[in-house]
């Protein structure tokens, strides 16, 4: 069955640093979602994005769908305390195993 | 727009004994509704689709029997854990769908003793 893989699992911080989670799927996939998960919450729609090689930004988040519709990026500039959280990718209800954030001050 | 609630948002039990969840779409009719499981610290794992006025599509591994899915009205899901266990102890959340985006609920966190 279709696997959504996210790397890294962890990613720590430094407050105003940038940095990329990524998201890799073993079929093509027709479109990917992006969620963000802050600790004790529920998952919240960020982004979905369907056209190959597509690129879209939110404020600081810059989401891109690959070419081959096969792999995903987020990437956060200047990254801030609330960014605080867990990052899933999702394919075909299938979600990857999140990157979860922290933030040294 | 887009607002899915759940109820209860936590519930302790007995082993052996049977709990509700119920999923809302508040504001919007979700043909489609998802049930998914999440541990801790860990990604969420689908358990199955619920449709309005069919049954439940369950994911492999997921006992039918165990969790029941009933999709009543388009407004309203509702997971059924029977006969919990401890090991069932977990935090649910459901989604509900429009258009083509997966919009979530608050969760459930169930505890079984």
């Amino acid at each position: 069955g279709q696997q959504v893989m996210q790397i890294p699992q962890y990613q720590h911080v430094q407050e105003g640093e940038d940095f990329t989670t990524y998201c890799n799927s073993s079929t093509t996939l027709s479109n990917i979602q992006w969620y963000k998960q802050r600790p004790g919450g529920h998952p919240v729609f960020l982004i979905q994005l369907v056209k190959s090689g597509e690129v879209k930004k939110q404020k600081r988040l810059t989401f891109q769908f690959g070419e081959a519709k096969k792999n995903s990026s987020l990437h956060i500039t200047a990254t801030q305390t609330t960014d605080v959280g867990t990052y899933f990718c999702a394919g075909k209800l299938s979600f990857g195993a999140g990157t979860t954030v922290t933030v040294r001050a | 727009g887009a607002v899915v609630s759940q109820h209860p948002s936590w519930v302790i039990c007995k082993s052996g004994t049977s709990v509700k969840i119920e999923c809302r779409s508040l504001d919007f009719q979700a043909t489609t509704m998802f049930w998914y499981r999440q541990f801790p610290k860990q990604s969420l794992m689908l358990m199955a689709t619920s449709n309005e006025g069919s049954k439940a599509t369950y994911e492999q591994g997921v006992e039918k029997d165990k969790f029941l899915i009933n999709h009543a009205s388009l407004t309203l899901s509702t997971l059924t854990v029977t006969s919990a266990h401890p090991e069932d102890s977990s935090f649910y959340i459901c989604s509900a769908l429009w258009g083509d985006t997966q919009y979530f609920g608050p969760g459930t966190r169930l505890t079984v003793l």
